[in-house]
Parts: structure tokens; C-alpha cells; sequence
């Protein structure tokens, strides 16, 4: 079955940059785009880009470009998500999510857990 | 840019009660070559990630109850609770993946 596991909760300082992992396992890695989704604590979702895993194109939300950079690593399955110069308001569960169809856009079917990353001085 | 606004911001419905959810998009998510709305709903209760309940603003997910249907097309669409259960208590958000990824606000449904 399809699974999306990602790393554990991380707590980092203003300033500093954290990476999130998210394992892909239970399909073809290289067919499907991923993206990362963050959710602050009582909020709404909030899109952060995509990344194609068969070529490792990305795409960025506005808000996060020249601070976000995801990546892939097919051996592994795994795609990163790495967000830099955090501050409080960067506080969040952090998710990645797989993108239903592999040739054009399509809805997220599958959720990793999400990782909570915290932001404090 | 585009922005989806859903109304209302959160409903009280008695248990087998209707409830429905209002998204509305700032730019038309049909797509004329395929004859498509890029239009998902998602449910997503407490301590959980999102679920996919509804794809192309209509098409059901496997799994999910009947009682749940999207309509709509264009900039106006509409997420249906036929009658409502107490496990059907969660926020739904829509979702427009037309271009880039943007969701709303999220709508919260609790019981009367």
C-alpha cells in the first residue's frame, strides 16, 4: 500500500533551517509529483511547492520562494523539503503529499503524517 | 493569483440534517480540453492529515460514504453532507489544482 513516512518533529531556533524528510513507499516513485503542505497550529492548509521526482523540477508558492528548496533522491524514494531563515510564524506540522495522477495535475490521495516543526528562541 | 473563499466559516447541523459548503474560486478551474474542474475536497479531523473526499469537483474517492457529493462548475462549487453523522465533525477545505495549489480557508462542521 501507498505510505508516506516522514521524519520527526524538529525544534530550531530563529535564523536557523530545518529539512524534513518523506519516504515514498507502495508505488512507482518517479511517476507522481509530490508536494509539501503546512499547517499552522489552528490554521488552514497552506501550499508550498512541488517537486517531479523523475527529473527533480520544482515549482514554488510565491510566498516561499528563496527560502525553500526540495529535492529528491530516487535510490531512496525519498523526497526533502528544506525551509531556511525560520522564524515563529514558520511554526507548523509540515506534510508532504502525493499528487494523484503522474502526467498532469491532479488531487493529493495520500498524506504522510506531517512533521511539527516548532520555531523558538 | 488564484483565491478560494469558502462560506460559511463554520456550520452547527442536528445529526441526520443536511449540511452544505460553499467554495467559491477567483478564476473559472474548467478546463475546456478535457471537460474538467480542477476542484478537490478534502475532510481533515483533529490530530489527522487531510483526506480526499471528492475529486473533479463531483467524482467521489473510493471509501467514501454516499452521503457526501461535490457539484459545481466553473468558480461555484458545492460540498454536500446528505445527512449528517457524528463522525462527519471536521473541517473541510476545497482545493484548486488548475494551477499551482490553492486551498481555502476551511469550513468547520460540528453537530447541533
Amino acid at each position: 500500500q501507498v505510505q508516506l513516512v516522514q521524519s520527526g518533529a524538529e525544534v530550531k531556533k530563529p535564523g536557523a533551517s530545518v529539512k524534513v524528510a518523506c519516504k515514498a513507499s507502495g508505488y512507482t516513485f518517479t511517476r507522481h509529483y509530490i508536494h509539501w503542505v503546512r499547517q499552522a497550529p489552528g490554521q488552514g492548509l497552506e501550499w508550498m511547492g512541488m517537486i517531479i521526482p523523475s527529473g527533480g523540477s520544482t515549482a514554488y508558492a510565491e510566498d516561499f520562494q528563496g527560502r525553500v528548496t526540495m529535492t529528491r533522491d530516487t535510490s531512496t524514494s525519498t523526497v526533502y523539503m528544506q525551509l531556511g531563515s525560520l522564524r515563529s510564524d514558520d511554526t507548523a506540522v509540515y506534510y508532504c503529499v502525493k499528487e494523484d495522477t503522474g502526467t498532469y495535475a491532479g488531487p493529493f490521495d495520500y498524506w504522510g503524517q506531517g512533521t511539527r516543526v516548532t520555531v523558538s528562541s | 493569483d488564484f483565491v478560494m473563499t469558502q462560506s460559511p466559516e463554520s456550520l452547527a447541523v442536528s445529526l441526520g440534517e443536511r449540511a452544505t459548503i460553499n467554495c467559491k474560486s477567483s478564476h473559472s478551474v474548467f478546463y475546456d480540453s478535457n471537460n474538467r474542474n480542477y476542484l478537490a475536497w478534502y475532510q481533515q479531523k483533529p490530530g489527522q492529515p487531510p483526506r480526499l473526499l471528492i475529486s473533479w469537483a463531483s467524482t467521489r474517492e473510493s471509501g467514501v460514504p454516499d452521503r457526501f457529493s461535490g457539484s459545481g462548475s466553473g468558480t461555484d462549487f458545492t460540498l454536500t453532507i446528505s445527512s449528517l453523522q457524528a463522525e462527519d465533525v471536521a473541517v473541510y477545505y476545497c482545493q484548486q489544482y488548475y494551477t499551482t495549489r490553492t486551498f481555502g480557508q476551511g469550513t468547520k462542521v460540528e453537530i447541533k
